[in-house]
């Protein structure tokens, strides 16, 4: 069974304290892992989309790695503001188009 | 531009009430989806229209009624809703079907059922 697991479920950072989020998956054929941002009652905001292992894609603070297994979303010297929910997503073969495997996300805390 | 738009931003019903949720998209977009998101939960897919027609129903009760009147517009037509069904809406759109196309979402729309 296709399955995106992420950890930790939450993270409490100190602002500047950098970090890395995990997202790994076990999906039959990955065709696009998505990463969002999402903050309390919003709506998920696109961040990356990778296709391929040992894609990197970068903005502002925020780094997202792939690998065969999994992807890593860093986050160079945080700060407030980047306090939310951060989900991804695996675009599958053989899955219904469009749907999305989501993991259950990563609750990030900065504080000042 | 990668906007999705929604209204209303919240909507309180009854269960006896019929009301409709919105969504619009100037991408060019050929594919939109409804997505249901309880609290502390990932998205759930509901439907999705490929081409201004339904290509997926994930099983959901009739009482919630998709249409896609042109390729900008999604709406999801909503009656004798119950309590359970109070969480956040959320519309998407992508370039196309495909499980590759990044899917781009609107702010949402938090209903309550009373």
């Amino acid at each position: 069974e296709d399955q995106v697991t992420q950890s930790p479920e939450a993270l409490r950072l100190q602002e500047g304290e950098s970090s890395s989020l995990n997202c790994s998956y076990t999906v039959s054929g990955l065709r696009g892992l998505f990463w969002y941002r999402q903050d309390p009652g919003k709506g998920p905001e696109f961040l990356f989309t990778l296709y391929s292992a040992g894609e990197e894609k970068e903005k502002e603070r925020l780094k997202a790695t792939l690998t065969k297994k999994e992807s890593f979303l860093h986050i160079t010297a945080p700060k407030p503001e980047d306090s939310a929910t951060y989900l991804c997503a695996a675009g599958v073969d053989g899955g219904s188009q469009g749907n999305l495997i989501f993991g259950k996300g990563t609750k990030l805390s900065v504080k000042p | 531009d990668t906007e999705v738009t929604q209204t209303p931003k919240h909507l309180v019903m009854g269960m006896t009430n019929k009301k409709s949720l919105k969504c619009e998209q100037h991408m060019g977009h050929r594919a939109m989806y409804w997505y249901k998101q309880k609290a502390k939960k990932p998205p759930e897919l509901m439907f999705v229209y490929s081409y201004e027609k339904l290509s997926i129903n994930e099983s959901v009760p009739s009482r919630f009624s998709p249409e896609c009147p042109n390729s900008s517009l999604l709406n999801l037509h909503l009656h004798a809703l119950q309590p359970e069904d109070s969480a956040l809406y959320l519309c998407a759109s992508s370039q196309d079907e495909r499980s590759a196309d990044t899917q781009y979402f609107g702010p949402g729309t938090r209903l309550t059922v009373l």
